[in-house]
């Protein structure tokens, strides 16, 4: 069992559609980041959260506004999306120094 | 620009012997090297790291090697069974900035009972 939830499973979402993707952990780590993986490629990463706050965008559209209410808790919150933003995408959580520690993945199809 | 890099998309071993899996990089200030598994419809499993102080480091059948000159790392696992077939993905980050990870594109073993 993973120790990284992230739901849901599988999501179909509209262009025009709003959608959030979750994620939770209780390991205690203090960042959190959110990767996205298309098909035969490296996960590439979008946002990393360090004790709460926004410490790396990589440049993400702001059609992915990413939200951190708590430690624990992680968003990603999706809005006039595009088909090309279909992927798996991967919340991960990590303590200083330490491997990151991944869920399952959304995977998200944009109609 | 791939700073991490798995030249071999595939590699096939009987069960039994040694899989060798490659990664080369390009930043020298990379200090801190992973090695992850990942079943498809799964997140991404950590396998083991090495630290840039260490040239090697070993876990059970897993032991990964660091050619630091080389920029070079590599995971071999021996004996490999046919649970082991599966993606294998290295990453390398700079502990120094923190958080980001860079990974390599993968490699997919097979393992042929």
């Amino acid at each position: 069992d993973t120790e990284v939830t992230q739901t849901p499973k599988h999501l179909v979402m509209g262009m025009t559609n709003k959608k959030s993707l979750k994620c939770e952990q209780h390991m205690g780590h203090r960042a959190m980041y959110w990767y996205k993986q298309k098909a035969k490629k490296p996960p590439e990463l979008m946002f990393v959260y360090s004790y709460e706050k926004l410490s790396i965008n990589e440049s993400v559209p702001s059609r992915f506004s990413p939200e951190c209410p708590n430690s624990s808790l992680l968003n990603l919150h999706l809005h006039a999306l595009q088909p090309e933003d279909s992927a798996l995408y991967l919340c991960a959580s990590s303590q200083a120094d330490s491997p990151l520690h991944f869920g399952n993945g959304t995977r998200l199809t944009v109609t | 620009d791939q700073q991490v890099k798995q030249n071999s998309p595939s590699l096939s071993v009987q069960e039994g012997r040694i899989s060798i899996l490659n990664c080369d990089y390009t930043n020298s200030m990379f200090d801190y090297f992973l090695w992850y598994k990942k079943y498809p419809a799964e997140g991404p499993t950590f396998l083991i790291s090495i630290s840039s102080i260490k040239d090697k480091n070993e876990d059970g059948r897993f032991t990964v090697f660091l050619n630091k000159s080389a920029k070079h790392l590599s995971l071999h696992i021996v004996p490999s069974q046919p649970g082991d077939s599966a993606v294998y993905f290295c990453a390398a980050s700079r502990r120094q900035t923190g958080n980001q990870f860079y990974f390599g594109t993968g490699t997919s073993l097979t393992v042929i009972p």
